[in-house]
């Protein structure tokens, strides 16, 4: 089945450490995603991938960094640098062209101790 | 001004009620336009397209307005598994194309 997978589902994290959330998608997508959801509120995009080897910084990329080596790979590190890490992350990825949808992986819920 | 703008409720109707929710954006190069459900600590996931012509499926009904800038969705028949967030999400032309989202409308339907 085609899809968007995350992993891990559920992660904790000592203050000061770098954690990376893997995301892998198998439906051909040029473009990747990656957004956070705070708990009430709606999705902010951290960093986005429109094609392999190249991202771009969304609304709040500091204190986040992501990698594009493969179109099927967009994984996201949260560094020791972002101040409020916990949250649920989620990646999309989309076909090329305004009227494509984006698909949703499950979503990792990252809890910084 | 925010992008794309929804009530953010919550709707609280009873089961069977009719519902609509709308959804503004700003920028009228604004090309495609989805509404997606997000249920409680799950993905958003896509309920459906909205075209110029306006589309419906099955409960559900979808609109477009250009000249006021904004989007419709219309529950039928509420049923108690509606009970979610719905998402609006505007898609501009001419650029790269990043989706943007508004914050959500909740939806409860209680028996």
């Amino acid at each position: 089945d085609g899809g968007i997978t995350q992993s891990p589902k559920y992660l904790f994290r000592k203050e000061g450490q770098n954690v990376t959330l893997s995301c892998e998608q198998n439906l051909n997508h040029d473009a990747m995603y990656w957004y956070r959801q705070d708990p009430g509120q709606g999705l902010r995009l951290i960093y986005y991938s429109q094609i392999v080897n190249d991202f771009q910084k969304g609304d709040i990329a500091e204190g986040y960094s992501v990698s594009r080596e493969k179109k099927e790979s967009f994984p996201l590190t949260v560094t020791s640098a972002q101040k409020n890490p916990t949250a649920f992350y989620l990646c999309a990825s989309r076909g090329f062209g305004s009227y494509n949808e984006q698909f949703f992986g499950p979503g990792t819920r990252l809890t910084v101790l | 001004r925010k992008e794309v703008e929804q009530d953010p409720g919550p709707f609280n109707v009873p089961e069977g009620a009719t519902v609509a929710f709308n959804c503004t954006y700003s920028n009228s190069a604004s090309q495609s336009f989805f509404w997606y459900r997000q249920d409680c600590r799950k993905e958003p996931k896509l309920l459906m397209s909205v075209y110029s012509s306006g589309n419906e499926d099955g409960r559900f009904t979808a609109q477009l307005n250009r000249a006021s800038q904004y989007i419709s969705l219309l529950i039928r028949d509420s049923k108690l598994s509606d009970s979610a967030t719905y998402l609006c999400v505007v898609i501009v032309s001419g650029g790269s194309y990043i989706p943007t989202f508004g914050r959500g409308t909740s939806l409860i339907v209680h028996p």
